[in-house]
């Protein structure tokens, strides 16, 4: 099956503009979906299929992809921002398995 | 507002088989468009996709897994399940379960569950 591969983590000023990018062979096929987890809770969807925002989530979230590598950025960091993000996809197999990345620790400072 | 609820024991013995099951309230598993997925998290890591199932009972597992799980469904009771056998302490993780699309994006997902593995 695919690897999707992140940064362990990132740091952003708070106010600044931060990018936390996932590669991937499948990412070539399939959109990236980009799941934001606090801790202790479950994983919420931020962005999916080319830059889709489910409903409550603020646009300052917004996804890019280009080759392999899909893109989270996020706009105006805030506070509350501070969080484990998760890419995923389908595996570029075309057998209908799914791939997470490994995450990535995003600390707002 | 579609939600799910996973259940089972949250300690399992070493070798034996763990098993959980999945509620969809606020909607059908029935549903045409959607597939049911099981991810879990072990303490401190990252997500690992286990495996899926439509509501036909057409199922996909991760290959580092699939000898060792089963997931099933049933759509009378608007649940569907998900069996781990021969487990061992690797396998302790707060399970997952989430709705997703064919494109593998998984909204919503339950709160999870924490099983741990000990004897």
């Amino acid at each position: 099956s695919s690897e999707l591969t992140q940064d362990p983590a990132v740091s952003v000023a708070l106010g600044q503009t931060v990018r936390i990018t996932c590669q991937g062979d499948s990412l070539r096929s399939y959109y990236a979906s980009w799941y934001q987890q606090k801790p202790g809770q479950a994983p919420v969807l931020v962005i999916y299929g080319k830059n889709n925002r489910p409903s409550g989530i603020p646009d300052r979230f917004s996804g890019s992809s280009s080759g392999n590598t899909a893109s989270l950025t996020i706009t105006g960091a805030q506070a509350e921002d501070e969080a484990d993000y998760y890419c995923n996809s389908r595996d570029s197999s075309g057998n209908h398995l799914g791939v997470f990345g490994g995450g990535t620790k995003l600390t707002v400072l | 507002q579609l939600q799910l609820q996973e259940s089972g024991p949250g300690l399992v013995k070493p070798s034996e088989t763990l098993s959980l099951t999945c509620t969809v309230s606020g909607g059908s598993i029935s549903s045409s468009s959607y597939y049911w997925g099981w991810i879990r998290q072990p303490p401190g890591k990252g997500l690992e996709w286990i495996g899926s199932i439509y509501y036909s009972g057409s199922t996909y597992y991760n290959p580092s897994l699939k000898s060792r799980v089963t997931i099933s469904v049933d759509t009378s009771k608007n649940q569907f399940s998900l069996k781990l056998s021969s487990v061992t302490a690797a396998d302790t993780a707060v399970y997952y379960c989430a709705r997703h699309t064919p494109e593998m994006t998984y909204d919503p997902w339950g709160q999870g569950t924490l099983v741990t593995v000990s004897s």
